[in-house]
């Protein structure tokens, strides 16, 4: 276990939709980071946020926002819903904003657009 | 042409067998690089944690780094069927996020 809990676990919805993923990182850990995985694909970076600051952000369009709380848990935002969202979102969590930093993932929401 | 390379296989093994897990990458700005495994519709887990070229050993499995080469390993001995996973590579430096490789499916067969 690595006290990283995502909510939902599954979901279901329909192109064009908005979606909300939410993550509660390690018990002590100021950094967030979101990331995008497809089917037999590594994960992709979405984006950091270092107490409660974007300090980071990949190659994703703006309809995919993001928010965290003084509780260091975070939220993922997906508006206007394509087919290709379709994918399992990882929430992972460290202590201090570099990638040198241990990171730990939770278990991931997958989401299915139809 | 990606960062980092990662043969997709699927990798078949018999149990009992030494495992070669490998990954290159083109980017020298890297200086942390990770194991993780990941099994199916689970996140992924830390296994490995090298910041230096060498070795480094924990029970089984054992990480390699060659910054000269930009060529990093996994080697895992006696495989056991609970390694039958997805193994993927990733890699950082500084403020840079984990760049991941495409991932190894291993299958170790009993």
């Amino acid at each position: 276990e690595t006290g990283v809990t995502q909510s939902p676990t599954h979901l279901i919805k329909t192109r064009g939709q908005q979606v909300t993923l939410r993550c509660s990182s390690q018990s002590g850990h100021n950094t967030v980071s979101w990331y995008q995985q497809a089917l037999g694909q590594g994960p992709q970076f979405i984006f950091q946020y270092y107490r409660e600051e974007e300090n980071g952000r990949g190659n994703f369009p703006p309809r995919f926002s993001g928010l965290q709380f003084p509780n260091y848990s975070s939220e993922l935002n997906v508006n206007a819903l394509e087919l290709d969202d379709s994918a399992l979102y990882l929430c992972a969590s460290s202590l201090g904003g570099s990638s040198g930093n241990t990171i730990y993932f939770g278990e991931g929401s997958w989401l299915t657009v139809v | 042409q990606k960062e980092v390379e990662q043969d997709p296989g699927p990798l078949s093994v018999p149990e009992g067998a030494i495992v070669s897990l490998n990954c290159t990458y083109s980017n020298s700005a890297f200086q942390y690089f990770m194991w993780y495994r990941q099994y199916s519709r689970k996140g992924p887990e830390l296994l490995m944690y090298t910041y230096s070229s060498g070795n480094k050993e924990d029970g089984r499995f054992t990480a390699q780094v060659d910054k000269s080469s930009k060529y990093i390993s996994l080697f895992i001995r006696d495989s056991q069927p609970s390694d039958s996973a997805t193994y993927l590579c990733a890699m950082g430096g500084g403020r840079r996020a984990l760049t991941f490789g495409s991932g190894t499916r291993l299958q170790v067969q009993p």
